[in-house]
């Protein structure tokens, strides 16, 4: 079974910081999945990604598929983006399930 | 936009009572997945089907846990009887994917989620 390792568990930064948030996992994987949980509960995927780097709007998302390793970027970090950052990993070769991450709880202050 | 619609929102009920929950997948989407999340574990698989067919339900304690999914546009989750270690955000997912075992192609579409408290 995959372990995936998420850090930090809880991040606190100031409105316009850069800020990083790292995934790890220890058994190959076909695609790695970011996912964002707003409070009051819904999630929505922010990435699918299976080698490089993808960018959306203020984040990115890269993986090293060599180092088992994702890191999640915000660039001018806004209040607005405070929520859970979860990380999940997918096997492939016919296999559908997630392994998930316990998540990071990022709050920006203003 | 499509979206992925559970029902109720919100469930309380009080221990040993059958609780049923209700997914209706994305239209197209032919694998649906049942989770479960709680404090502690943080996200965790129950049960997935793919073209309504069960795949895997080895997350779900069997005794009292159920997953069906009578058409492409209904999945159900059942407890019975429900205990309080129940209490959890249950979610539903639904994503459309290859033949041939490629795994997914897209990301998985998550519905707001089942809140359940068992007293």
């Amino acid at each position: 079974k995959n372990e995936v390792e998420q850090s930090p568990q809880n991040l606190t930064a100031q409105e316009g910081e850069f800020i990083t948030i790292n995934c790890s996992y220890s058994v190959g994987i076909s695609a790695l999945h970011w996912l964002q949980q707003h409070p009051g509960g819904g999630i929505v995927s922010l990435f699918m990604l299976s080698s490089g780097k993808k960018k959306h709007g203020r984040l990115i998302a890269t993986i090293n598929i060599q180092e088992k390793h994702s890191s999640l970027h915000i660039t001018a970090s806004h209040p607005r983006d405070s929520a859970v950052y979860i990380c999940a990993v997918e096997p492939g070769a016919g296999s559908y399930q997630l392994t998930f991450g316990k998540g990071t709880k990022l709050s920006v202050i203003p | 936009d499509a979206r992925v619609t559970q029902t109720p929102r919100h469930k309380v009920t009080e221990m040993g009572q059958e609780v049923t929950m209700r997914c209706q997948p994305i239209l197209g989407h032919n694998t649906v997945f049942w989770y479960r999340q709680t404090m502690m574990q943080g996200l965790e698989l129950l049960a997935y089907f793919r073209n309504r067919a069960p795949l895997d339900d080895s997350g779900m304690p069997k005794d009292r846990f159920s997953a069906e999914m009578p058409d492409a546009t209904l999945a159900t989750l059942k407890i019975q009887p429900s205990e309080p270690r129940d209490s959890a955000v249950y979610f539903c997912a639904s994503v459309k994917t290859l033949d041939g075992g490629k795994g997914f192609n897209q990301p998985q579409h998550f519905g707001d989620g089942t809140r359940l408290s068992i007293l």
